[in-house]
């Protein structure tokens, strides 16, 4: 596709609940990353990947969090057991390389009730 | 935990007058990118400058990067109501590929 793209765009989900939030980059795009941003506050970030390596995953605040991008394309961002402080907007972006400009899918807003 | 940190937090200005707004960060960066919400949606890339340059331009939009200040400035000249969004910069530390966010300012352009 042209864009990044998220999906679902909205997910509510009852607390205990496990969520899978899917990523889809910019076709040929080598870096994906995952952001969460709650209300008034800039992204922060998760975790991203080159290819399907994981970099980096010091973002994730606790062990109910985990992303795997399995065949370098695809990315799943899994949320276990949810919590009502999970509730936030999560924002998946890819690049094509370190240096070059990243792009922002719509997000996907998660509430838990 | 927050590389950059956008001075102000908040601004009002009016229709047709230039924005400035600028970014301070901690480390060493590689690269550092401005970026646009309008209202909690979607982030729009603005620009991207690297630590070798000093100055970039797109359009009405003016970055600069001091990296002995650790600073980057944008500036949006002869602004419209259209402009009012919050902007965040994001810095790429040296060492590695992911890039922080600052909380942004909030800019408000009244016609």
């Amino acid at each position: 596709g042209a864009g990044v793209s998220q999906s679902p765009r909205y997910k509510v989900t009852k607390r205990g609940q496990d969520v899978a939030l899917r990523c889809d980059p910019i076709s040929g795009h080598v870096s994906l990353y995952w952001y969460r941003q709650a209300l008034g506050q800039g992204p922060e970030f998760l975790t991203y990947f080159n290819y399907e390596a994981q970099q980096d995953k010091s973002g994730l605040p606790n062990d109910r969090f985990s992303a795997e991008r399995p065949e370098g394309s695809i990315s799943t961002l899994t949320i276990q057991r949810t919590e009502q402080r999970d509730s936030a907007m999560y924002r998946c972006a890819s690049r094509e390389g370190a240096a070059a400009e990243a792009f922002f899918g719509q997000g996907t807003r998660l509430t838990v009730v | 935990s927050q590389q950059g940190e956008e001075d102000p937090q908040a601004l009002s200005i009016q229709e047709g007058e230039n924005a400035t707004m600028n970014c301070s960060y901690k480390t060493s960066i590689n690269n550092l990118q401005w970026y646009r919400q309008n209202s909690g949606r979607g982030l729009v890339h603005l620009i991207l400058i690297r630590s070798n340059e000093r100055e970039k331009h797109s359009g009405r939009l003016r970055v600069t990067l001091d990296t002995s200040k650790k600073s980057s400035s944008l500036l949006i000249t002869a602004s419209r109501a259209a402009d009012t969004a919050s902007y965040f910069c994001a810095t790429a530390p040296s060492y590695g590929q992911n890039f922080v966010f600052g909380p942004g300012t909030r800019l408000s352009v009244l016609p």
